[in-house]
């Protein structure tokens, strides 16, 4: 059974502050890593995507990959009350497109 | 233009019956997942169709089945409810099989099933 968890949280920041968000993976032959955001009642929408090892910058948002470490992260700079969702790390490999539990961000004013 | 439709939006049925839920891909999208989440939970994998046909199944007992048509909409139709099934079904649609390429899944709005 391929998996992916991640801590379902709640994580609470203070605004301003650096939100990050971590996701570990079961199958080593895993190609590709996805982060979704979804706000309460609403279906999951793509923040950021990676395939390479490394970071990858989009404005406010850094996704770190660490293949040999099954592990990647999502950093969220400046964090905004309106960032306050749960997030959801997605993983495809093979025939399979797995996401983990989400892990619910609170960014306080 | 218009992303990926799903209806309805709300749906309560009883313990027993049978539902259709209906999903409108992204135009010119070729693949249609839907998954499963339950309050709290991540999305679960119910089923692929790329191209018409069956790409991939999860872990679901065979009351679930769904099919895509010519026009690449799907409908996915679960039978004798239970209890259990209350969820919100998510439909996901992408350009290329299993979601490849940069954009991945483009999800619907869902449809929220209540089972009393």
């Amino acid at each position: 059974q391929k998996e992916v968890e991640q801590n379902s949280g709640p994580l609470s920041v203070p605004e301003g502050a650096i939100a990050s968000l971590n996701c570990t993976y079961s199958d080593r032959g895993s190609q590709s890593f996805f982060w979704y955001r979804q706000y309460s009642g609403k279906s999951p929408e793509l923040i950021m995507f990676i395939y390479s090892n490394g970071d990858k910058e989009d404005g406010r948002f850094t996704a770190q990959l660490n293949k040999a470490s099954q592990y990647v992260s999502l950093l969220i700079r400046d964090s905004q009350p309106s960032d306050s969702a749960t997030y959801l790390c997605a993983v495809r490999g093979g025939q399979n497109f797995v996401f983990g539990p989400g892990t619910r961000l609170s960014v306080l004013p | 233009d218009a992303g990926v439709t799903q209806s309805p939006t709300h749906l309560i049925k009883t313990r027993g019956q049978h539902v259709t839920l209906r999903c409108s891909p992204i135009s010119g999208h070729k693949s249609v997942s839907w998954y499963q989440q339950v309050l709290g939970q991540g999305p679960q994998f119910i089923f692929q169709y790329y191209e018409k046909e069956e790409r991939g199944r999860g872990n679901f007992p065979d009351r679930f089945s769904a099919r895509q048509f010519p026009n690449y909409s799907s409908e996915l139709n679960v039978n004798a409810l239970l209890l259990g099934d209350s969820a919100l079904y998510l439909c996901a649609s992408s350009l290329e099989y299993m979601g490849q390429g940069a954009a991945g899944y483009t999800f619907g709005s869902g449809t929220r099933l209540t089972v009393v």
